[in-house]
């Protein structure tokens, strides 16, 4: 099992442009997360899905969209990004709810200048 | 959004040393969760907690459900150079959205 997988591992953007954050999980946790992570901050959630076909929002979803169309992959989408987007990105999975033991995936660290 | 104080923000120990890191909040919680995050990678869950009061232990490690369901305590024992990195609890009351704290970082000199 790879577990949770993210890609890219680092981006750079300008301001404006769009991207997808791609993560997939090869455990068929029907939970999956995204959460960013700022310095001196903890994990911020961002958006959540409990299966597949549903999602809902986290605590910071504003500028990002999220779909879940398998159970194994949950991409983050930043339509126009800005300089407030910098910060590590975290997808997450659990076999049920995020409250059994979420695996998080390595990360993906984004820069937007 | 929720607010998860953690306390301390860093501590430097010698190794054998214990540890004690707690952490509050402004809101009621149903599960608290704690977390190891070490450079580089996604955090590593540690010790769950369902019920208020509940102590939970997980090798050296030994967690606490506060009583008023608005705060949680870590305990490390004897510490050892690999428990170096950072320390996030997290709440929740829906089990699908978590709140995290700002972390405790864990500096142990050999």
């Amino acid at each position: 099992n790879a577990g949770v997988t993210q890609t890219p591992k680092f981006q750079v953007l300008k301001t404006g442009q769009s991207m997808t954050l791609q993560c997939a999980q090869d455990m068929n946790h029907e939970y999956m997360s995204w959460y960013r992570q700022d310095p001196g901050m903890g994990l911020r959630l961002i958006h959540y899905s409990v299966g597949a076909g549903i999602t809902d929002q986290g605590e910071v979803p504003n500028g990002y969209n999220v779909s879940r169309s398998t159970t194994e992959d949950f991409p983050l989408r930043l339509l126009s990004a800005a300089p407030s987007q910098t910060s590590v990105y975290f997808c997450a999975s659990s076999p049920m709810g995020g409250a059994y033991e979420q695996y998080f995936g390595p990360g993906t660290r984004l820069t937007v200048t | 959004g929720q607010q998860l104080n953690q306390s301390p923000q860093s501590m430097f120990i010698q190794e054998g040393e214990d540890v004690s890191m707690n952490c509050t909040s402004s809101s009621i919680f149903n599960t608290w969760l704690w977390y190891k995050q070490d450079p580089g990678e996604g955090p590593v869950l540690l010790i769950a907690l369902y019920k208020a009061g509940e102590l939970t232990s997980n090798g050296r490690l030994t967690a606490q459900f506060g009583i008023t369901r608005k705060d949680s305590f870590l305990n490390i024992s004897a510490s050892i150079p690999s428990d170096v990195g950072i320390y996030f609890c997290a709440g929740s009351n829906t089990g699908n959205q978590f709140y995290f704290g700002t972390g405790t970082s864990l500096t142990v000199i050999p």
